[in-house]
């Protein structure tokens, strides 16, 4: 059974392009979350996508935007990098209602923007 | 504004020890505790979890402890072993989503 996968799983910008990530869920999961990761630091909540929707958002601007695809795949993209989004990027998958089955976290895309 | 306190940021323990970490948090409406493991180069894995009508959850060599009144809750690892050392993070769910402390970076020592 195949856990969260996300592609790719390093990436170099420069500052002030654009770049797209992307996740596919767990099987059997339909609730997409993306965190940001620091180096040091806990992940930071970006958004999260349910029936192709946000549904919410954590404190991250415009720039960051992302999309939920029918078969619950997801992409995040992130407009105007600036240096400071260099961190990995997680995504989590869940099936909503069943939060006694927590997040499953893929391993991450490193993105390191120069 | 951090809403979940961890502490130690770094614990280092011999084999066979019981590393202890706390977390500490402010808003009610968290509803669901887990606690995640992260090695390097990967994504969090859930260990274990509790809700806080629980005080306390164990889960093989690793247990929760809940104390809701005071807003605190901590992890135990019984018979720690070097396969155990990672960074080891807190967080508390809400309708907002995951939020995660700082992390804590244990090293288990043979």
């Amino acid at each position: 059974d195949a856990g969260v996968t996300q592609s790719p799983t390093h990436l170099i910008k420069t500052r002030g392009q654009q770049v797209t990530l992307r996740c596919s869920p767990k099987s059997g999961h339909d609730t997409v979350s993306w965190y940001q990761q620091a180096l040091g630091q806990g992940p930071q909540f970006i958004f999260q996508y349910y029936e192709e929707e946000e549904r919410q958002r954590g404190n991250f601007p415009d720039r960051f935007s992302g999309h939920q695809f029918p078969n619950y795949s997801s992409e995040l993209n992130v407009n105007a990098l600036l240096l400071g989004d260099s961190a990995l990027y997680l995504c989590a998958s869940q099936r909503t209602g069943r939060m006694d089955y927590g997040y499953t976290f893929g391993s991450g895309t490193r993105l390191t923007v120069v | 504004q951090q809403q979940v306190k961890q502490s130690p940021q770094s614990l280092i323990v011999q084999k066979g020890g019981i590393p202890i970490i706390n977390c500490a948090y402010e808003n009610t409406a968290f509803d669901y505790f887990p606690w995640y493991q992260q090695f390097p180069g990967k994504g969090p894995a859930l260990l274990i979890a509790i809700r806080p009508d629980v005080s306390e959850k164990k889960e093989g060599r690793f247990t929760i402890s809940f104390n809701k009144s005071a807003k605190q809750f901590s992890l135990h690892i019984m018979d720690s072993q070097p396969g155990d050392s990672a960074t080891y993070f807190c967080a508390a769910s809400s309708a907002d989503g995951l939020t995660f402390g700082k992390g804590t970076h244990l090293i288990i020592q043979p």
